[in-house]
């Protein structure tokens, strides 16, 4: 596609219940991130697929976060058991690659609130 | 751990009035240094990016400058429709997909 689209935009959900979140990276883009921002703040990286394979999974808070990418393009981030401090915007990029100071193209984002 | 700080953390400024936004930065081997802007409820978009001291970029109204341990954003006689939060990263050391970024400052330009 033109750009990285990302749904849904807005989620809701109670404390304690499981969400998906997808991310559909520009067409021929190897790499694809997801960060998570919360109110007030800059972006903090959360995981980084290179193709299929997730190359570094440093960033997700425990193990209740887990991010698929299955055919090396969309990718979904799964939360678990979810919790008031997981409420954020969690923002999805794609690159060209991953070599040298490559440019990121960001998501609108998915704004996640749990009650 | 690389370190990102953005000052201020919100500037508001009159259409035409000129202003410097600063990013300091701690890491171990910078790859590059990287500004973008992002307007309420949409993800970031980029605008520069910087790989050694001494270089500068332009792109309409906004310059971009680097240093050993800063970044400067200087905004030339800005308009209302320059507007938003401007956010600084930074990629270092053998990480280099990984973006670090500052809290970022929120700029106002007002008509």
């Amino acid at each position: 596609g033109a750009g990285v689209s990302q749904t849904p935009s807005n989620k809701v959900t109670e404390k304690g219940k499981y969400v998906e979140l997808r991310c559909d990276p520009i067409s021929g883009h190897t790499a694809l991130y997801w960060y998570r921002q919360s109110l007030g703040q800059g972006p903090e990286f959360l995981i980084y697929f290179q193709g299929t394979g997730a190359a570094d999974d440093s960033g997700l808070p425990n193990d209740r976060f887990f991010a698929v990418r299955p055919e090396g393009s969309v990718s979904t981030l799964k939360i678990q058991r979810t919790e008031r401090g997981d409420s954020a915007v969690y923002l999805c990029a794609s690159s060209r690659s991953s070599s040298g100071a490559n440019v990121l193209t960001f998501g609108a984002g998915s704004r996640l609130t749990v009650l | 751990e690389d370190q990102v700080t953005q000052s201020p953390e919100a500037l508001r400024l009159q259409e035409g009035e000129s202003s410097s936004l600063n990013c300091s930065y701690t890491v171990s081997g910078l790859r590059g240094l990287f500004w973008y802007r992002q307007d309420p409820g949409k993800g970031p978009e980029f605008l520069f990016t910087l790989y050694s001291a001494g270089e500068e970029k332009e792109k309409e109204r906004l310059k971009a400058t680097l240093t050993k341990k800063e970044s400067f954003l200087h905004i030339t006689a800005p308009k209302p429709e320059d507007s938003a939060t401007y956010l600084c990263a930074v990629q270092a050391g053998s990480n280099d997909y990984k973006l670090s970024f500052g809290a970022g400052t929120t700029v106002t330009v007002r008509a």
